[in-house]
């Protein structure tokens, strides 16, 4: 099957420390994103990948670090320079054609609990 | 700055009957635009799209109006049935990276 998933489903962090959020696709997609959802409110981007190498920042991408050595895999770093980590946390990808918008692909989602 | 907001954060329709949900946007620029599904605990479907050149598209059940003269977008749903309930949400993309804006989401609940 292909698709995008996500892990692990639920991840408890301790205030301080670092937590790697991981997000892999089979869908030969050139673009992955993350996104950030907090309760009731719509999705605000972290962080894109177009090309393997290369990420640029979102919207709120203070707190957060991200890499693209391969073109499934894009793991999103929460550092503890995030002050408000607790969220679900979504992943992403698209096909990219030049001068063509494509759908998202979304992956199951992760639950960030700070304690 | 751009935004992409909703009319109506709750929507309540019984079960067989046709459901709107609304959306305004605020960026003239923006030529694409896309409606998600979410359930609870779920990362967000793929429902319909429309580029800025239609103004109306239809797909299995749903069906999206754009009308850029106000800058409104609309998403029906034709015989809301109890797995149409969710959280909708409208997105738009102004940028040449795929780049979407999402609004705050419209909880759609259907009762039998």
């Amino acid at each position: 099957d292909g698709g995008i998933t996500q892990s692990p489903k639920y991840l408890f962090r301790k205030e301080g420390q670092n937590v790697t959020l991981s997000c892999e696709q089979n869908l030969n997609h050139d673009a992955m994103y993350w996104y950030r959802q907090d309760p009731g409110q719509g999705l605000r981007l972290i962080y894109y990948s177009q090309i393997v190498n290369d990420f640029q920042k979102g919207d709120i991408a203070e707190g957060y670090s991200v890499s693209r050595e391969k073109k499934e895999s894009f793991p999103l770093t929460v550092t503890s320079a995030q002050k408000n980590p607790t969220a679900f946390y979504l992943c992403a990808s698209s096909k990219l054609q030049g001068g063509s918008y494509n759908e998202q692909f979304f992956g199951p989602g992760t639950r960030l609990t700070v304690l | 700055g751009e935004s992409v907001g909703l009319h109506l954060p709750t929507l309540s329709v019984q079960e067989g009957d046709n459901s709107i949900i609304n959306c305004a946007y605020s960026n003239s620029a923006s030529d694409y635009f896309i409606w998600y599904k979410q359930e609870s605990g779920k990362g967000p479907q793929f429902i319909i799209d429309i580029r800025s050149n239609m103004d109306k598209r239809q797909g299995q059940r749903v069906t999206v109006l754009l009308n850029k003269t106000v800058k409104h977008l609309s998403l029906q749903i034709a015989a809301t049935q109890p797995g149409d309930s969710a959280v909708y949400f409208c997105a738009e993309n102004t940028g040449g990276y795929n780049k979407l804006i999402f609004g705050a989401g419209t909880r759609l609940a259907v009762h039998p």
